[in-house]
């Protein structure tokens, strides 16, 4: 069975800090590793990483996947309130239209 | 571009009723998939429609029931509701398979929040 695990479940920093989110997977034939924000609604896609070791990046987030360790980081620098959310990772596999969701980060930024 | 709708978007429901939710994907998408939502279980999914053919089912009872029309549209519909399906549907659009690789990402609806009294 597919498992995705992010950690940790939840998170509370300061207005300014650098927080780093973490996402490991055990699935089979991956094919790709996503990204969402989830405020109150439904989730927003952040990134899709399919290759190891390539930086994806956007504003103050960027994302990278390790295939061989079979995990992904997600860094969000110079943090605002903003960015309070959960965050959540999500596997594709097989089909790639099938994603696997971790059970998310939670994340609180203080003014 | 219209993003993804759902309709209703808030329903309550008595135990032992069924119901129906509906979603249109993105103009051009035509894979629809449906995730339950809640805080115990997090985000699930529950089956994946393409050119109206179910594609991929989760682990959820017979209950939970779709389809998908020839405009890509799609409905679900849960069956003898039980307290524990009050939770957030999601469905979520995404191209056609073929095409290239770096654009199957899913784009998610606002959600149907379905409460079982």
């Amino acid at each position: 069975e597919d498992k995705v695990v992010q950690s940790p479940l939840s998170l509370v920093v300061h207005e300014g800090d650098t927080v780093t989110l973490n996402c490991s997977y055990e699935v089979t034939n991956f094919r790709s590793l996503l990204w969402y924000k989830q405020e109150k609604k439904a989730p927003t896609f952040l990134f899709m990483l399919t290759s190891s070791g390539i930086e994806k990046k956007s504003g103050r987030l960027s994302s990278i996947l390790d295939k061989k360790e079979l995990f992904s980081i997600l860094n969000i620098t110079a943090t605002q309130t903003g960015d309070s959310a959960v965050y959540l990772c999500a596997v594709a596999s097989g089909s790639a239209r099938q994603l696997t969701f971790g059970s998310g980060t939670q994340l609180t930024v203080l003014p | 571009k219209a993003g993804v709708t759902q309709t209703p978007r808030y329903l309550i429901k008595t135990r032992g009723q069924q119901v129906t939710l509906s979603c249109s994907p993105i103009s051009g998408h035509r894979s629809v998939s449906w995730y339950q939502q809640t805080p115990g279980q997090g985000l699930q999914f529950l089956f994946e429609y393409f050119s109206e053919t179910q594609r991929n089912k989760g682990n959820f009872p017979g209950r939970f029931s779709g389809r998908q029309f020839s405009n890509s549209r799609s409905e679900m519909n849960v069956s003898t509701l039980e307290l524990g399906d009050s939770a957030l549907y999601l469905c979520a659009s995404s191209l056609a398979p073929s095409a290239p690789l770096g654009v199957n990402e899913q784009f998610f609806g606002p959600g149907t929040r379905l409460t079982v009294l």
